[in-house]
């Protein structure tokens, strides 16, 4: 069964500060991963996508994947209150598969 | 509109009514998925389409639940018998033929049996 692992949280930073969420997966054919932020009440909203080891940058986010360790990350710079959600962590393992989802990790961004 | 357009926002049944769930995916996109998500989870896959044919139904919890795209646009989720387990939001999702794309969600139905 595959599962995606994710720190519950909340993560409570302050204002300006760097965020690290984090994700573990079971399923070692995987082969792309998403992060999506989702306000309370709200639908899951794409923010990044990461299909290979390393890491990707967009704004203030960056995703860092590593495949070996079954390990994909999600580091939000210069974070503001505006970014506290949850954010949820998806993996899928290619083709036309459903994604797995995380429980997701609140994120706290305190002024 | 550009996203993924769902409806009803908001549902109410009592246990025992049979509901539906409509789902306008993105123009152009060949996949839809359903996912159920409960109260501080994730969401949880029920069923995926390509163009008008269900290729995965393996998530839909019980025969109570059925979905389906006959024209390979529009979908419905129908739940007949609803229990008070089957609250919790719908989310529908669409995402661009070929392998990896993302799934864009719409703002899903949230379902509320008495």
């Amino acid at each position: 069964q595959k599962e995606v692992e994710q720190n519950s949280g909340p993560l409570s930073v302050p204002e300006g500060a760097i965020a690290s969420l984090n994700c573990t997966y079971s399923d070692r054919v995987s082969q792309s991963f998403f992060w999506y932020r989702q306000y309370s009440g709200k639908s899951p909203e794409l923010i990044m996508s990461i299909y290979s080891n390393g890491d990707k940058e967009d704004g203030r986010f960056t995703a860092q994947l590593n495949k070996a360790s079954q390990y994909v990350s999600l580091l939000i710079r210069d974070s503001q209150p505006s970014d506290s959600a949850t954010y949820l962590c998806a993996v899928n393992d290619g083709g036309y598969s459903t994604l797995t989802f995380g429980k997701g990790t609140m994120l706290l961004v305190s002024p | 509109g550009a996203g993924v357009s769902q409806s009803p926002r908001y549902k109410v049944a009592k246990r025992g009514q049979d509901v539906a769930l409509r789902c306008d995916p993105i123009s152009g996109h060949v996949s839809l998925f359903w996912y159920q998500q409960a109260l501080g989870q994730g969401p949880e896959f029920l069923t995926y389409f390509q163009n008008e044919a269900q290729l995965d139904k393996s998530g839909l919890p019980s025969d109570r639940f059925f979905a389906e795209r006959p024209e390979g646009s529009v979908s419905t989720l129908k739940i007949q018998r609803t229990q008070q387990e089957d609250s919790a939001v719908y989310l529908c999702a669409s995402s661009r033929e070929g392998s990896n794309q993302p799934q864009h969600f719409g703002d899903g139905t949230r379902l509320s049996i008495l």
